[in-house]
């Protein structure tokens, strides 16, 4: 259960899109479509922004998207904007039937 | 309003044992798996625990198992985990969580209770 891999940090300026990569392996991330972000602002709780690996639930902007390749999931934000300034977190459903977590990637927003 | 609270967090010292709780309110409490997440202060999300709709099936990560016990009461709709031979590496938030569908993306999560491990 080793957490997934995700860069400590990324920024963009207001307008611009990023990328923040997740990989795993073949028992978690590669072998499963159940991959979901969240976007945590400080001192809040984790908020739900994409399950299975690219749908958005019902309230997330379409600015988020997300997709998978192999053993490594992405979250693109597009048209970046102040508020979308948090930490986001990467999680997959694994071969034991638990849920592993990505280290976390801070973004900030120029 | 769909809503969890938990409760329960406290200061213990190691190798001591506490419950915490999860009131759900505003859905349907019984149609729901749910899962705990610990988050240690400054560090990053952390797979806890799950059950089923039914209690009838139950996860643990590693780091926990044997030591923490995930259970519900669907009568009260409320989510429980005991917890026991506490560590100093155990010392969190603590968040329950709702899933939206098995086994997909946690999509209600509490505010969180803060379970300190110090003597």
């Amino acid at each position: 259960q080793s957490a997934l891999t995700q860069p400590a940090s990324v920024s963009g300026s207001p307008g611009q899109s990023i990328t923040i990569s997740c990989t795993g392996t073949s028992s978690d991330v590669g072998g499963y479509d159940y991959v979901s972000w969240y976007q945590q602002h400080p001192g809040k709780a984790p908020k739900l922004m994409i399950y299975e690996v690219s749908n958005r639930p019902s309230g997330v902007p379409d600015r988020f998207s997300g997709s998978k390749s192999g053993n490594t999931a992405s979250l693109t934000i597009s048209g970046l904007q102040a508020e979308d300034e948090a930490d986001y977190y990467c999680s997959s459903y694994t071969d034991s039937s638990t849920r592993v977590f990505g280290g976390g990637t801070k973004l900030t927003v120029l | 309003e769909v809503q969890l609270v938990e409760s329960g967090g406290d200061l213990v010292q190691p190798g001591g044992s506490l419950r915490l709780s999860c009131a759900a309110s505003g859905f349907t409490f019984s149609s729901y798996a749910m899962h705990w997440v610990r988050q240690a202060p400054g560090k990053g999300l952390e797979y806890v625990s799950g059950i089923g709709s039914d209690g009838g099936s139950t996860y643990y990560a590693n780091s926990v198992k044997g030591r923490f016990t995930i259970s519900r009461d669907n009568s009260k709709k409320t989510l429980y985990l005991q917890m026991g031979s506490l560590k100093p590496e155990d010392m969190a938030v603590y968040y329950c969580a709702r899933l939206l569908w098995w086994p997909t993306g946690l999509d209600i999560w509490g505010q969180g209770t803060m379970v300190t491990v110090s003597s």
